[in-house]
């Protein structure tokens, strides 16, 4: 079966500070890769997402992830953290075709200032 | 920019009692999905919904849940018989089709708290 596994329930960072993420994956079949944000009281919104060809993949609001397959991970990094990056930050997979999206437990960002 | 809506965004009900949430999908999608979210705990996946009728559904997702579209813009979630452990965050979400090169795009979710 496919899991997500995101290292670190909450992570807290210095506005200006690298941001990183950790998302291992366990999958049967080359999957697709999504990084999902929630920020208070609003639904979950697609940050970037892996599916075929370049690795390295950027996506809104300065965020980037690179898909390593060896290391099946999918780590979400952002060079320099802005107060308004505060917010529940889902890994998912989607395996295959139709099949639905599996998540990770999310982790929680916080930005000191 | 269209976006998925759901009401209400909070409901308390007691055990036993029947609760319905809604979704408004974005409108020209044809795929709908409900996820769940138990506080502390990953998102799971519910069920997914198209052409009227259900095409996946997990193992949560037993006889006391059922999903309608019962007009052209409502997607609804019913659950029977509430319990403790249904207490959630439930996520409605919709895509164009179903294929996963299509985007998913989620509501803000209601938080169902079951007493």
């Amino acid at each position: 079966a496919q899991s997500v596994t995101q290292l670190g329930s909450h992570v807290s960072v210095s506005e200006g500070a690298l941001v990183l993420l950790r998302c291992n994956y366990s999958s049967s079949v080359p999957p697709y890769l999504f990084w999902y944000v929630q920020y208070p009281n609003q639904g979950l919104q697609l940050l970037l997402k892996y599916t075929t060809g370049a690795t390295l993949v950027k996506g809104i609001n300065g965020f980037e992830a690179e898909f390593k397959k060896s290391e099946t991970s999918f780590h979400l990094t952002k060079p320099s953290a802005h107060m308004s990056d505060a917010a529940e930050y889902f890994c998912a997979v989607r395996p295959s075709g139709n099949t639905p999206l599996v998540f990770g437990k999310g982790t929680r960002l916080s930005v000191i200032a | 920019e269209p976006e998925v809506t759901q009401t209400p965004s909070h409901q308390v009900t007691q055990m036993g009692q029947e609760v319905i949430l809604r979704c408004v999908p974005i409108s020209n999608h044809l795929y709908f999905y409900w996820y769940r979210q138990i506080l502390g705990q990953k998102v799971e996946f519910l069920v997914s919904f198209y052409n009227n009728e259900i095409s996946e559904k997990s193992e949560i997702f037993d006889d006391q849940f059922s999903v309608e579209r019962p007009d052209g813009s409502n997607f609804t979630l019913k659950i029977r018989s509430t319990k403790l452990e249904d207490s959630a965050m439930y996520f409605c979400a919709s895509s164009e089709r179903g294929d996963r090169a299509y985007e998913q795009y989620f509501g803000p979710g209601t938080r169902l708290t079951v007493t």
